[in-house]
């Protein structure tokens, strides 16, 4: 079965700096997507970004990027020049290709400091 | 486009009361999903079903009842409440299809749950 690990439950940030959300998974598939989702207060999953296991280049959209290492099994989330609307719950979660069912991380408590 | 409603958004049941959680989409989407979500254990698939017609045990399906009315709305029963069914409950949806998958399940607001 495929698991989801992200190892930090808090992560504290100054306003403006850079910070890595960490996140591992174990599966036996070669072709998957992983993905991050924000949840912030208001409780709406928000899709932030996502990785095609085939492709080489790491995912950015704007301020968000990814470190994807395939054969580590490592997909980290770095939030460049942090926001104070950027304080959330965010979710790793895995799909291997040809299923739909996601499956998501414990989550990491993100607080962004003024 | 509402994208996916779910109703109600707060509810307190007592012990062996029984409920339903409504969800319906409005974005043509063939696949629907129930998760709960509580603290420390991320969210976890319930049920889900991938067509009109079809439902499928998740990763915790115990105390819970799906029905797929139609492709719009996939409901979440729950016969007996119990206090360990306190929860926050998600609905999404999602194209399925090999030929042209999206990528990402649309989730709609939640539904807090309490059971005392």
């Amino acid at each position: 079965a495929q698991t989801v690990t992200q190892s930090q439950p808090e992560m504290s940030v100054q306003e403006a700096e850079t910070v890595t959300l960490s996140c591992t998974y174990d599966t036996s598939e070669s072709d998957y997507y992983l993905f991050w989702y924000k949840q912030p207060p208001s409780r709406q999953m928000i899709l932030v970004i996502r990785q095609e296991a085939y492709k080489q280049q790491n995912a950015t959209e704007n301020r968000f990027s990814v470190n994807f290492q395939k054969a580590a099994k490592s997909f980290s989330l770095k939030i460049s020049d942090s926001q104070l609307g950027d304080a959330a719950m965010y979710f790793c979660a895995y799909r291997p290709f040809g299923n739909e069912k996601l499956t998501f991380g414990t989550g990491t408590r993100l607080t962004i400091i003024p | 486009n509402a994208g996916v409603t779910q109703t109600p958004k707060f509810q307190v049941l007592k012990t062996g009361q029984s409920m339903t959680l409504q969800c319906a989409q409005d974005m043509n989407h063939n696949s629907m999903y129930w998760y709960r979500q509580d603290p420390g254990m991320g969210l976890r698939l319930i049920y889900y079903s991938a067509s009109e017609g079809t439902t499928d045990k998740g990763e915790v399906p115990n105390g819970y009842n799906v029905s797929r009315l139609n492709k719009r709305e996939f409901s979440l029963r729950l016969e007996s409440a119990a206090p360990s069914q306190t929860s926050v409950y998600f609905c999404a949806s999602l194209f399925w299809g090999l030929s042209s998958p999206s990528y990402e399940q649309y989730f709609g607001p939640g539904t807090r749950l309490t059971v005392t």
